[in-house]
């Protein structure tokens, strides 16, 4: 079983509409969460941080549920440039040698279409 | 502008050559990293850098290195023993290890192409 988990996708969402799709992920010791986003054939970067009480930036909400070991991404009032891979990021923080080293999902696709 | 740069854009290797691709940062970060990603797979940790003179293995090191002889440099040699390196590498600095909700930066990566 993969340590993080993502549904590939595409989601095909139409603009305007909600958009919202989890992660799992297997250590329940996982301190830390966040999701970033990449467009195609570019790096990676920081959307947003998942913090235990959920959390909200502008049109994206992002929560966690530890009970059940999963973190979600919500998407309102969609826009085309929306249109991009996310990916999943759990910070597996056992021990001082794992500091800092993340584990990524393979990403969700989102298709913005007009 | 504070950010990573990773040189060169675009590299094609022959098979049975070593290449080495290079990562710096000018962030003053103290942690630095080497990512590969293959087409449906999350990003994969080969080897991270916590301070310098100092780096540990990651989930796949097997057929690369690396050196971090200075803070703002930490470049990734792919060696002839890597069996299927073609692969997006992406290189990332953090400011320290520590801290959970440090943001990871990363450069804008490099696409290897073995011939």
């Amino acid at each position: 079983r993969k340590e993080v988990e993502q549904d590939p996708g595409p989601f095909n969402v139409p603009e305007g509409a909600t958009v919202a799709f989890n992660c799992t992920y297997s250590n329940s010791a996982s301190q830390s969460f966040f999701w970033y986003r990449q467009d195609c054939r570019k790096e990676p970067k920081l959307l947003m941080s998942v913090y235990s009480s959920g959390n909200e930036d502008g049109r994206f909400t992002a929560q966690l549920n530890r009970a059940s070991q999963y973190i979600s991404l919500l998407i309102r009032d969609s826009k085309l440039s929306d249109s991009a891979t996310y990916l999943c990021v759990v910070n597996m923080n056992m021990t001082t040698d794992s500091w800092g080293k993340l584990q990524f999902g393979a990403g969700t696709q989102v298709v913005v279409t007009p | 502008d504070g950010g990573i740069t990773q040189s060169p854009k675009y590299l094609f290797r022959k098979e049975g050559q070593n290449v080495t691709l290079s990562c710096e940062q000018n962030l003053n970060h103290d942690a630095m990293y080497w990512y590969r990603q293959d087409p449906g797979q999350g990003l994969r940790l080969i080897y991270y850098s916590q301070i310098v003179n100092d780096f540990q293995k990651g989930d796949i090191a097997e057929g690369y290195s690396v050196s971090r002889e200075k803070k703002e440099s930490f470049p990734l040699t792919v060696t002839s023993a890597q069996k299927n390196p073609t692969a997006f590498y992406l290189c990332a600095s953090r400011p320290s290890s520590e801290g959970l909700y440090n943001e990871q930066f990363f450069g804008p990566g490099t696409r290897l192409t073995v011939l």
